[in-house]
């Protein structure tokens, strides 16, 4: 069974810029969620979907948006790129939401370089 | 606000020794506690969960437990191996099915 995929793995562009990532959970999966990270924060909380509405969203300005296809498919959007967006961003799938034993799996990651 | 630390923040140890990497966390109303590894640049591989319900699991070496009432984790991986050296990351998944993660532990394993 294939797991999460993310694309593309590496991205450079320019401030100012937008930018969209794309995240295929792994099939069967309803649930998406985005996380940044980077050296100083970690790993912090951006947004959840499931079933193509957002259940989550984290403490980050409305630059950052995302949504999820009626395919669970997730995109994340940042308008108006900062240095400071310069980061790993990460995709996590899970089968259900809100239950104890759910597992969540995580992509291999975009690496945003903003210059 | 939940928070998630881990402790310590490095590790060295000589290949073969057995260890413990310890997560604490704030608010006890969490769903699951999730370890992970992740290797440099790379994405996060799941170890071990725990549901909220549970006090431990174990996966070949690993073993994880959790003292929900306390706000800990540990986890111990026995007899390690220069391929364990990675950064560990502890998580806990709140009520609002936030998943909410410690700074995590590099680990070295010397060989």
């Amino acid at each position: 069974k294939a797991g999460v995929t993310q694309t593309p793995r590496y991205l450079i562009k320019t401030r100012g810029q937008q930018v969209t990532l794309s995240c295929s959970p792994i099939s069967g999966h309803r649930s998406v969620s985005w996380y940044q990270q980077t050296p100083g924060q970690g790993l912090q909380f951006l947004f959840e979907y499931f079933s193509e509405t957002q259940r989550n969203k984290g403490n980050f300005p409305g630059r950052f948006s995302g949504r999820q296809f009626s395919n669970s498919r997730s995109e994340m959007n940042v308008s108006t790129l900062e240095l400071g967006d310069s980061a790993l961003y990460l995709c996590a799938s899970s089968s259900f939401a809100g239950t104890a034993n759910t597992e969540a799996f995580f992509g291999q990651g975009t690496r945003l370089t903003v210059v | 606000k939940q928070e998630v630390t881990q402790i310590p923040a490095a590790l060295s140890v000589p290949e073969g020794e057995n260890l413990v990497l310890n997560c604490s966390f704030t608010d006890s109303a969490i769903y699951n506690l999730q370890w992970f590894r992740q290797d440099p640049g790379k994405g996060l591989t799941s170890l071990l969960l725990i549901q909220s319900s549970q006090r431990e699991q174990t996966s070949g070496r690993l073993n994880a437990s959790l003292d929900k009432s306390s706000g800990r984790s540990t986890l111990y991986i026995a007899a390690s191996q220069p391929g364990d050296s990675a950064t560990y990351l502890c998580a806990v998944k709140d009520r609002d099915d936030k998943i909410i993660f410690g700074k995590g532990t590099r680990l070295h394993i010397l060989p």
